[in-house]
């Protein structure tokens, strides 16, 4: 079946520290990847996305490149804000078949100033 | 610029009662969906819908029922509320059942819901 692994956290940086959190993922065909984020007390919102392999996705300093021989879809941003403490949630979608998200179970990302 | 709403954000249930989670999008997707986080966990699909009329079971529907009348409205009931359904709750929508287009899923902001 189609699944997600994420790095367990929390992960814990000082302000202006580099960060990655890992994700792999198993699916059949070529799926759609994506990373959401979950700030405090709010529901999920779309952080980048990626369709085909070797798409780099970005957005607020965030990238994520789309590797299909690693099935691996890292999110990395070169410095952190406190601003960025939050839930991070990689998923995927299979382009076969009805399009329902498949969560890995999150990272808690913890910055301090 | 409303996209997906969900109400209400906080609830508390006693168990044994039932209360609907109501959710609307104004971005006239056929697809709609419910899914429950529960503590540091992923978000697993309660139920999900192609279209009006047409709705089917994801990953843990026992205990809830849904009803899709309109495009917009994508209402989940809890009958009988059970502690286990201490959970967060999100209503979602996309344009299309297509995963290889990139089509995104559309979050509301959540319902939290106890039951004591």
């Amino acid at each position: 079946g189609n699944s997600v692994t994420q790095m367990e956290g929390p992960v814990t940086l000082s302000e202006e520290a580099f960060l990655t959190i890992n994700c792999t993922y198993t699916a059949t065909g070529y799926p759609s990847l994506f990373w959401y984020v979950q700030y405090p007390g709010e529901g999920l919102q779309l952080l980048l996305k990626a369709t085909k392999a070797d798409d780099k996705g970005s957005n607020k300093g965030f990238e994520a490149t789309y590797r299909k021989e690693t099935t691996s879809f890292h999110l990395e941003k070169g410095s952190v804000q406190v601003s960025d403490s939050a839930v991070y949630f990689c998923a995927l979608i299979t382009n076969t078949g009805f399009q329902k998200l498949v969560f890995g179970t999150g990272t808690r990302l913890l910055v301090s100033p | 610029n409303a996209g997906v709403t969900q109400t209400p954000k906080f609830r508390i249930l006693k168990i044994g009662q039932s209360m609907t989670l109501q959710c609307t999008q104004d971005m006239n997707h056929n697809y709609m969906y419910w899914y429950r986080q529960d503590p540091g966990m992923g978000l697993k699909l309660i139920y999900y819908s192609v279209g009006a009329g047409i709705t089917d079971k994801g990953e843990v529907p026992n205990g809830y029922n849904v009803s899709r009348s309109t495009t917009e409205d994508f209402p989940l009931r809890l009958e009988l509320a059970a502690p286990s359904q201490t959970s967060v709750y999100f209503c979602a929508s996309s344009s299309s059942g297509t995963g290889g287009s990139g089509n995104t899923i559309y979050f509301g902001e959540g319902s939290w819901l106890t039951v004591v």
